[in-house]
């Protein structure tokens, strides 16, 4: 059985880095085609994808946002990493990892319970 | 870059037939996949690569995919089905993913 669970600050100031870990069990990161994944959810609004890595360290980020984020993985650990940098109030979301093992393509067959994740002075 | 548009509602009344579309150019040569998302939950895989059903979801749920739409199609629809609707696509040309609008199913 795959799980999947965020953590990290639930509020964070203007101009601050979030750093969010995903901790999961029932699969390996060292597999091959199996990635992990972050998406977001502002309040209210749509999903947004944000970033991906896989097995074999290949990392993906969404163009909008690839200046400002970071994904490592600590295979070991079973963790994967997220770093946003220079966080706004609009950055304020639920930010949910989600496991894909359908490279190249992304599927996102589990995912956490997600994390609330506000901006403000 | 790549838009996937959807209707921001659907209603339908209970034991009918619900359809969600997803319009994108050309989409029918791209594999879609759709999420559900309950209130307070978070979403959930209910059809992959354009009609591929996950363990465990009903057959009520089908998919399909064709020139510029994708459409989710769940029949005999159920009060739990109730919930917002998402479309999925991977764009290998700008190695990007991307979401739908999402659609808000209403069970009357």
């Amino acid at each position: 059985q795959i799980t999947l669970k965020e953590s990290g600050p639930t509020l964070v100031k203007p101009t601050q880095t979030l750093t969010l870990t995903c901790s999961f069990s029932g699969f390996s990161l060292s597999t091959s085609g199996v990635g992990v994944g972050w998406i977001r959810q502002p309040p209210g609004k749509a999903l947004e994808w944000l970033a991906l890595i896989y097995w074999n360290d290949e990392m993906r980020y969404s163009p909008s946002l690839k200046t400002r984020l970071t994904i490592t993985k600590d295979t070991s650990r079973n963790q994967v990493v997220l770093t946003m940098t220079n966080m706004d109030p609009v950055d304020t979301a639920t930010f949910y990892c989600a496991h894909s093992e359908t490279y190249p393509h992304v599927v996102l067959d589990s995912w956490g319970q997600g994390t609330l994740v506000t901006v403000s002075s | 870059s790549y838009v996937l548009t959807q209707p921001p509602s659907v209603s339908v009344a209970p034991g009918k037939t619900a359809s969600i579309s997803c319009g994108g150019n050309n989409i029918g040569s791209k594999a879609v996949h759709w999420y559900q998302q309950k209130p307070g939950q978070a979403p959930m895989l209910v059809i992959s690569y354009d009609t591929d059903r996950p363990s465990g979801i009903p057959e009520r749920f089908s998919g399909s995919n064709s020139g510029n739409t994708a459409t989710l199609t769940i029949s005999r629809v159920e009060a739990g089905d109730e919930a917002d609707y998402y479309c999925q696509v991977w764009d290998r040309n700008i190695d990007h993913v991307i979401f739908g609008g999402g659609t808000k199913l209403t069970v009357l």
